[in-house]
């Protein structure tokens, strides 16, 4: 069955620093998701991926996916404390299917 | 625009009594999917629905749970009889409209069963 895995499982860094979250897939993706989530709080929708090399960029936060899709990556440039929180890429294997999720990526920002 | 709508938000029970979580999906929104998320596990699916219809209910844990959607704007999940292993955030999502691709989550009810 189809994985994925997120690296690092978490992350503290400092006000203004940029960072890197990766989401490696055992089998090719259709389509990969990036959502946030803070505690005691629902997933917020950040981006979706769908075509081999694709970037998308919202404010500072920018996801790619490789050419094979397989992997992603969430680079935010010059983080804040606003964006702390758990960071979760999500998968479906097929278009209008459920998604499988990555056990996620806890992001601290000290200020 | 409200978004999924899940209640209760925060539910303690004592093991062996019955406990259903509530949602209403994204109006206009035609799939609408539970998950359960735990420290060990992670977000997992449940079950999910199409047009009101069960999909893929494989992710259910066992015939303790169960799932329906009478409509378009509401769905239960009903755990009968409740176990402390049930413990868990609960989180509805739906799908459909013109962002067809991307889910919406609800807020999540937390379960604790005492």
């Amino acid at each position: 069955s189809q994985e994925l895995e997120q690296s690092p499982q978490s992350l503290i860094v400092q006000e203004g620093k940029n960072l890197t979250i990766n989401c490696t897939s055992s089998k090719t993706l259709y389509g990969l998701y990036w959502y946030k989530q803070k505690y005691g709080e629902g997933l917020i929708f950040l981006m979706m991926l769908q075509k081999g090399g694709e970037e998308k960029s919202h404010e500072k936060i920018t996801a790619k996916l490789d050419e094979k899709k397989q992997q992603s990556s969430l680079h935010i440039t010059a983080s804040q404390p606003s964006h702390a929180g758990i960071y979760l890429c999500g998968a479906d294997k097929q278009a209008g299917t459920a998604l499988i999720f990555g056990k996620g990526t806890t992001l601290s920002v000290s200020s | 625009d409200a978004g999924v709508i899940q209640s209760p938000r925060h539910e303690v029970t004592e093991m062996g009594q019955e406990v259903t979580l509530r949602c209403k999906p994204i109006s206009g929104h035609n799939s609408l999917f539970w998950y359960r998320q735990t420290m060990m596990r992670g977000l997992e699916l449940l079950i999910y629905f199409n047009n009101n219809v069960p999909i893929d209910d494989s992710g259910m844990p066992e015939d303790r749970f169960s799932a329906k959607m009478p409509n378009a704007s509401f769905s239960t999940l009903k755990i009968q009889p409740s176990e402390p292993r049930d413990s868990a955030v609960y989180f509805c999502a739906s799908r459909g409209g013109v962002a067809a691709d991307t889910q919406y989550f609800g807020p999540g009810t937390r379960l604790t069963v005492l």
